[in-house]
């Protein structure tokens, strides 16, 4: 089945450490997205790429870093500048083209601090 | 820049009763608009969209919205919930243009089922 796949389901981060979250798409998509959500604030837009090897900041992207060197993948890297980074993310995709296409969400990766 | 905004942070219906989920936008131009389902530790699940043309859509298990103009609404609807509706709901808004920009998305309703 085509779908999104996010690992870890469940993370965790020492103090000044960098933690990568893995994104897998097989749905065949140009363009990937990670979303931050805490409780009460909806989803904040972090990364966006509408092809390989380009992507733009969204909202929240300080502290945060993306790479997109796969049509496929599309890793979130938490650094340790990101000072609050408890939260869950997740990340979507859909495809392009004239028309909008709606996006598609993977199970997401709960991050926490030791 | 777009905006999304949902009134209402939870609401309790009872199990077989009708639900209304508010949702109001602001955008330069009709925008395209999105409700989405979430289970708890789960991923959100598209329940229907907006894009043009017919302002009532109807969308997966049993829901409908309305898009209203006039009001800048898209509110949710569904005649008789289940127990299994119970969930956080996020109204989204996409921006025209062209491009595949991330989604503006309202802060959620938790909705609760009393049985």
């Amino acid at each position: 089945d085509g779908g999104i796949t996010q690992s870890p389901k469940y993370l965790f981060r020492k103090e000044g450490q960098n933690v990568t979250l893995s994104c897998e798409q097989n749905l065949n998509h140009d363009a990937m997205y990670w979303y931050r959500q805490d409780p009460g604030q909806g989803l904040r837009l972090i990364y966006y790429s509408q092809i390989v090897n380009d992507f733009q900041k969204g909202d929240i992207a300080e502290g945060y870093s993306v790479s997109r060197e796969k049509k496929e993948s599309f890793p979130l890297t938490v650094t340790s500048a990101q000072k609050n980074p408890t939260a869950f993310y997740l990340c979507a995709s859909s495809g392009s083209g004239r028309l909008y296409q709606p996006q598609h969400f993977g199970d997401g990766t709960r991050l926490s601090i030791l | 820049a777009q905006s999304v905004t949902q009134p209402d942070i939870h609401i309790t219906v009872s199990e077989g009763a009708s639900l209304e989920l508010r949702c109001n936008y602001s955008y330069g131009a009709t925008p395209y608009l999105f409700w989405y389902v979430q289970s708890p530790g789960q991923g959100l699940q598209l329940l229907l969209k907006y894009f043009s043309g017919d302002t009532l859509v109807q969308g997966i298990k049993g829901f409908e919205a309305e898009f209203k103009r006039s009001q800048s609404s898209f509110n949710l609807r569904k005649p008789s919930v289940h127990w299994s509706d119970a969930a956080e709901y996020f109204c989204a808004v996409g921006a025209r243009g062209g491009g595949a920009d991330g989604l503006t998305f309202g802060k959620g309703t938790h909705l609760i089922i009393q049985p």
